[in-house]
């Protein structure tokens, strides 16, 4: 089966800019969660949808981060504008069920300047 | 708030050698236990996944064991090869089971 594809798999913006990362699940998969990792931290939570509906976005840093799940397929998170400290590594990943393995992508690198 | 410590955060070992890699957490109320390695430039690789009701699970050179009671979980690596070289992370779901926390990582480097 395909994996969880997340693109770009880099990107380099200007503080203010905006910026879509998109992640395409494993086919099947009700859940879909981001996280991410920023320079020297552990890598952390930012939402988790079940199918199109946000189930928690606890972890979302602000609202200058938007994400959305179209059809419950493909998810998208917005970043506008940004900000330096925005730069990191976003993550993906998707399960059929929330206890089950979680598949990652390979994530996509943010770097602001 | 669940924290999760690994030690040590760096390790070389010449091939060959088998070794143990640490994980603290500090709330036991975990659902399951997942360790992970992650290549440079790549995604997270899920290595075992350890329910709260079991001890341990066992993947080829792998063990991983998870003692709910002290806030530990190892991962083992017999004979260790150049290309376990990797960051090892240990995650926990948590949060009404919708969220993992993870540790900060070992970066593993075994040398020929």
């Amino acid at each position: 089966e395909a994996g969880v594809t997340q693109f770009p798999s880099h990107s380099v913006i200007e503080k203010g800019q905006t910026v879509t990362l998109r992640c395409d699940p494993i086919s099947g998969h009700d859940n879909l969660y981001w996280y991410r990792r920023v320079m020297g931290k552990e890598i952390k939570f930012l939402l988790h949808f079940v199918k199109e509906s946000k189930q928690d976005e606890s972890g979302m840093p602000n609202n200058r981060f938007l994400a959305e799940r179209t059809g419950g397929t493909y998810s998208t998170l917005k970043v506008q504008p940004a900000e330096l400290e925005d730069s990191g590594v976003y993550f993906c990943a998707s399960s059929q069920l929330q206890s089950r393995p979680y598949t990652f992508g390979s994530g996509t690198r943010l770097t602001v300047v | 708030k669940q924290e999760v410590t690994q030690i040590p955060a760096a390790l070389s070992v010449p091939e060959g050698e088998n070794l143990v890699l640490n994980c603290s957490f500090t709330d036991s109320a975990i659902y399951n236990l997942q360790w992970f390695r992650q290549d440079p430039g790549k995604g997270l690789t899920s290595l075992l996944l350890i329910q709260s009701s079991q001890r341990e699970q066992t993947s080829g050179r792998l063990n991983a064991s998870l003692d709910k009671s002290s806030g530990r979980s190892t991962l083992y690596i017999a004979a260790s090869q150049p290309g376990d070289s990797a960051t090892y992370l240990c995650a926990f779901l948590t949060g009404g089971g919708n969220k993992l926390t993870f540790g900060t990582g070992t970066q593993l480097k075994v040398e020929l």
